[in-house]
C-alpha cells in the first residue's frame, strides 16, 4: 500500500530557484495538508484543500503556493526558494478528522536546502 | 501565534514507570484532537485521538486526557518503553484545518 508518497525525498536549491514539491494519495482522501518542519521546531500548516479545486492558507503561506486538480495529487510551489524556507516538508491526507476517522497520514517527508 | 502548544520540549523517563506528556490549546473552535510519534528521518505516525466530547480515551498503553475548561491534554504512556523514545506532537482539529504543536522528545531510559 503506497499511502502518501512524496518527490523527491531530497533537494538543494540556490536562492531565487524554483522548484515543486510533488505529493500524491491513494487513500481517496478528501483533505490534504503540507507542512513544514524546522529544526527543533514543530509541524507548521502551509495550506491545506478539503477537496479538488479547493485550497485554503494554513498558518505561514508566505512564499508558497498550491493547487488542487485532482483529489489525489497536491504539489507545493515554491517561486523564488529563500534561505528561510529551508525545511522538511510533509503531506498528508485525510478523511474530514473527527467524523469517526481519526487519522492523518503523512508522507516520509522532503528535506529541502536553500543555498 | 501557537494554537497548539507543547512547554516540555524534551522528558526523560526510566523503563516501565509513566510518561506524561502534555499540550495546551487556545483556540476554542478545536474539535478532535490526536497525539502523533516521530522517529528521526520518518513522517509522523498517529497514536491516538479524542473527541472535544469526551474527557479519556485509551487503547493498550496510551491514554489521552483532555480538559476542555482549561484547554488541556495530556498523554500518559504506562509502562514506558525503550521504544517509545521519539518525539510526540499534540495536534488540534476544527475547521478543517489540523494545528500541530511543538513536539516533546521523548526519552525512555532502562
Amino acid at each position: 500500500n503506497a499511502g502518501v508518497t512524496q518527490t523527491p525525498k531530497f533537494r538543494i536549491l540556490k536562492i531565487g530557484q524554483s522548484m515543486t514539491l510533488q505529493c500524491t494519495q491513494d487513500m481517496n482522501h478528501n483533505y490534504m495538508y503540507w507542512y513544514r518542519q524546522d529544526p527543533g521546531m514543530g509541524l507548521k500548516l502551509i495550506y491545506y484543500s478539503v477537496g479538488a479545486g479547493i485550497t485554503d492558507k494554513g498558518e505561514v503561506p508566505n512564499g508558497y503556493n498550491v493547487s488542487r486538480s485532482t483529489t489525489e495529487d497536491f504539489p507545493l510551489r515554491l517561486e523564488l526558494a529563500a534561505p528561510s524556507q529551508t525545511s522538511v516538508y510533509f503531506c498528508a491526507s485525510s478523511y474530514p478528522i473527527g467524523t469517526g476517522n481519526t487519522e492523518a497520514f503523512f508522507g516520509q517527508g522532503t528535506r529541502l536546502t536553500v543555498v | 501565534d501557537q494554537q497548539v502548544k507543547q512547554n516540555s520540549p524534551s522528558l526523560s523517563v526510566q523503563e516501565g514507570r509513566i510518561s506524561i506528556l502534555n499540550c495546551d490549546y487556545t483556540n476554542s473552535m478545536f474539535d478532535y484532537f490526536l497525539w502523533y510519534k516521530k522517529y528521526p528521518a520518518e513522517g509522523p505516525t498517529f497514536l491516538i485521538s479524542i473527541s472535544s466530547i469526551k474527557d479519556k480515551n485509551e487503547d493498550g498503553r496510551f491514554t489521552v486526557f483532555l480538559n476542555k475548561s482549561a484547554k488541556h491534554l495530556s498523554l500518559h504512556i504506562v509502562p514506558s518503553q525503550p521504544g517509545d523514545s521519539a518525539v510526540y506532537f499534540c495536534a488540534a482539529s476544527g475547521a478543517d484545518k489540523l494545528i500541530f504543536g511543538t513536539g516533546t522528545r521523548l526519552q525512555v531510559f532502562p
